[in-house]
Formats: structure tokens, C-alpha cells, sequence
């Protein structure tokens, strides 16, 4: 049984430019939660989605959005990348929210130069 | 507010020892808290998780955290550290199961 799947793995984006991040759930699970882990540092919540719709949002500007498709795999859309948006990105599944813990995926780490 | 303090960023101990992590939270309501550990260049995995049954709560690889209301602490313990224990740990807490708060992690060496 899969878990949750992210891609890619590594990511090297020039200042101001855009990026998309991927993430499969694991099977069964249908909400996705995506945090911010930048280095030495524990991850922060940007936001959670749950049948599609954006359900809670972390403390990020607009320029990070997301998308949940109809099989609850998910997209992280950052615009107008800064050089402080290096950082491990985490996909975390769960069933109907979190309260029974988050199963992580091994992240994408994003250098922005 | 929610907010997570992990005392110590390193911890070290000899194989053999006992592991303590300590965790102190921040909550206006009874939370859900939980421990992950993280290996490098990998994501986090869940060790254990308090949801308002037990207070005292096993997880795996012989973890296990006690909740205590009055101390608001979830310290993370192990009798007896293992080589393959170290790793990044990071306590989280959680009102609603939706936003998750994680400490800034405990780095765990375990000395031969």
C-alpha cells in the first residue's frame, strides 16, 4: 500500500519564477495538508484541503495556493518565488482531518537562487 | 493560541540509556498531541498520539509520552536508547486535527 507519494523530489527555481508541487494521498485518506520546513526548523502549516476545497489556512501570503482534484491528490503553487522560500515542503494525508496524526510524505526540497 | 516548546534542540545519550524528550504546549482547550520523528532526508513519521483516552500512551519502537494536564507537558521517553533512535523529534499539538503546531525539533544522538 502506497503511502503518500511527492514530486518531485528536488527543485532548483530562479527568483520570481512560479513553481508546482505534487502530492498523492495515501490510499483511504482525503484530506491533504501541506507545511513549510525550512532548515532547523520545525514544519509550519500552509494549508489544508478537504473535498476540494481549501478548509484552513496557515499564516502565508497569497502567493501559495493550492488544488485538490476529484481523487485527492493535491497541487502547491507558489508565484513570484523568494529567495526565503527554500525549504523542505511536506504533503501530509489524513482521513476526514487530522486528529488520528498525519501520514507524511518524504517532502520536496525547493532551492530558490 | 497553540504553541509547541521542546526544551533541549540535542539531546545525547548512551546506548542503553533512557531517552527523555521533553515537550511543554500551549492550548485554551484539551488537545490532541502528538510525537513524530524524522530521519534525515525523509519526512516525518508518527511515533504516538494523545487524543483524550489514556494519558499514558505507547507508540512505536518502544516510545511511549505520558499527557499531564498540569504540567501541560508531553514529554516523549524510551528506557533504553538504541543506535537506530537517532533522529529529529518533533512534538506537535492540535485543537481541531486540522492545523497542526510543531516544536522546533530535538535532535537525538545516541552514543556507541
Amino acid at each position: 500500500d502506497a503511502g503518500v507519494t511527492q514530486s518531485p523530489t528536488h527543485l532548483i527555481k530562479t527568483r520570481g519564477q512560479q513553481v508546482t508541487l505534487r502530492c498523492s494521498p495515501k490510499s483511504g485518506h482525503d484530506t491533504v495538508s501541506w507545511y513549510q520546513q525550512a532548515l532547523g526548523q520545525g514544519p509550519q502549516f500552509i494549508f489544508q484541503y478537504y473535498e476540494e476545497e481549501e478548509r484552513q489556512r496557515g499564516n502565508f501570503p497569497d502567493r501559495f495556493s493550492g488544488h485538490q482534484f476529484p481523487n485527492y491528490s493535491s497541487e502547491l503553487n507558489v508565484n513570484a518565488l523568494l529567495l526565503g522560500d527554500s525549504a523542505l515542503y511536506l504533503c501530509a494525508s489524513s482521513f476526514a482531518g487530522g486528529n488520528y496524526g498525519y501520514t507524511f510524505g518524504s517532502g520536496t526540497r525547493l532551492t530558490v537562487v | 493560541a497553540q504553541s509547541v516548546t521542546q526544551l533541549g534542540s540535542h539531546v545525547s545519550v548512551s546506548e542503553g540509556a533512557l531517552v527523555l524528550l521533553r515537550c511543554n504546549y500551549s492550548s485554551s482547550v484539551p488537545p490532541y498531541l502528538f510525537w513524530y520523528v524524522q530521519y534525515p532526508n525523509q519526512g516525518l513519521q508518527l511515533l504516538l498520539k494523545y487524543t483524550s483516552a489514556a494519558t499514558l500512551v505507547k507508540g512505536i519502537n518502544g516510545f511511549e509520552a505520558e499527557f499531564k494536564k498540569s504540567e501541560t507537558s508531553f514529554h516523549l521517553t524510551k528506557p533504553s536508547a538504541h543506535m537506530s533512535d537517532a533522529a529529529e523529534y518533533f512534538c506537535a499539538v492540535s485543537n481541531t486535527g486540522n492545523q497542526f503546531y510543531f516544536g522546533t525539533g530535538t535532535s537525538l544522538t545516541v552514543i556507541p
